[in-house]
């Protein structure tokens, strides 16, 4: 059992469509992280939240739109996506400090019509 | 800057085989080194971690040491079971960087 819930589990939506993507973590975790994995590839990140702030955006089109409303939540909101964006989207989270490894949710399997 | 070079694969084992999975990696100072396991239709679990040179990690039967004067973090099992039928992923951290994975190495076990 994974202790990062991803909400939902699969999406499939309308390139015209907003949706909104969740994680929820109780461990206590101040840093937080979506990643976008393709078919047979590595993870690659998007966004970092540390202590409930944006700290790394990596070059994400502005067609995604993160949030994080308090510590155990974030958002990943969704607009106007293209059929490339379809892919595995991955919540992370992790302890802040030292060397503590991310944890990962299961994922939501987006596809974009 | 930091990378982590991973055999891709595929390797395909018969049940109760022996296991190597090949992790290099280039890093300045003395990073955090991971295998993560992705099983079909999940996310990633962590499956072993090491923080300093000439720590073993280990977890289900799988290990892994940090070995610092060869810049690798080799995967290893001793006897492989069908459900260990997954893609395992070397990974690297290093303070104030991004989690930066290996390109993953699908292991595919028969009975």
């Amino acid at each position: 059992d994974t202790e990062v819930t991803q909400t939902p589990k699969h999406l499939v939506m309308g390139m015209t469509n907003k949706k909104s993507l969740k994680c929820e973590q109780h461990m206590g975790h101040r840093a937080m992280y979506w990643y976008k994995q393709k078919a047979k590839k590595p993870p690659e990140l998007m966004f970092v939240y540390s202590y409930e702030k944006l700290s790394i955006n990596e070059s994400v089109p502005s067609r995604f739109s993160p949030e994080c409303p308090n510590s155990s939540l974030l958002n990943l909101h969704l607009h106007a996506l293209q059929p490339e964006d379809s892919a595995l989207y991955l919540c992370a989270s992790r302890r802040t400090g030292g060397d503590q490894p991310q944890h990962f949710g299961d994922g939501t399997r987006l596809s974009i019509l | 800057g930091n990378s982590v070079t991973q055999m891709e694969g595929p390797v395909t084992l018969s049940e109760e085989a022996f296991l190597t999975i090949n992790c290099t990696y280039t890093a300045t100072g003395y990073p955090s080194l991971f295998w993560y396991v992705q099983y079909p239709g999940e996310g990633l679990q962590l499956l072993l971690k090491a923080t300093k040179a000439d720590d073993k990690g280990s977890n289900k039967g799988f290990e892994a040491t940090y070995r610092k004067e060869t810049t690798s973090f080799h995967l290893e099992k001793g006897s492989v079971q069908v459900s260990d039928s997954a893609v395992y992923f070397c990974a690297l951290y290093q303070a104030g960087t991004a989690l930066i994975f290996g390109k993953g190495t699908t292991l595919s076990v028969s009975s």
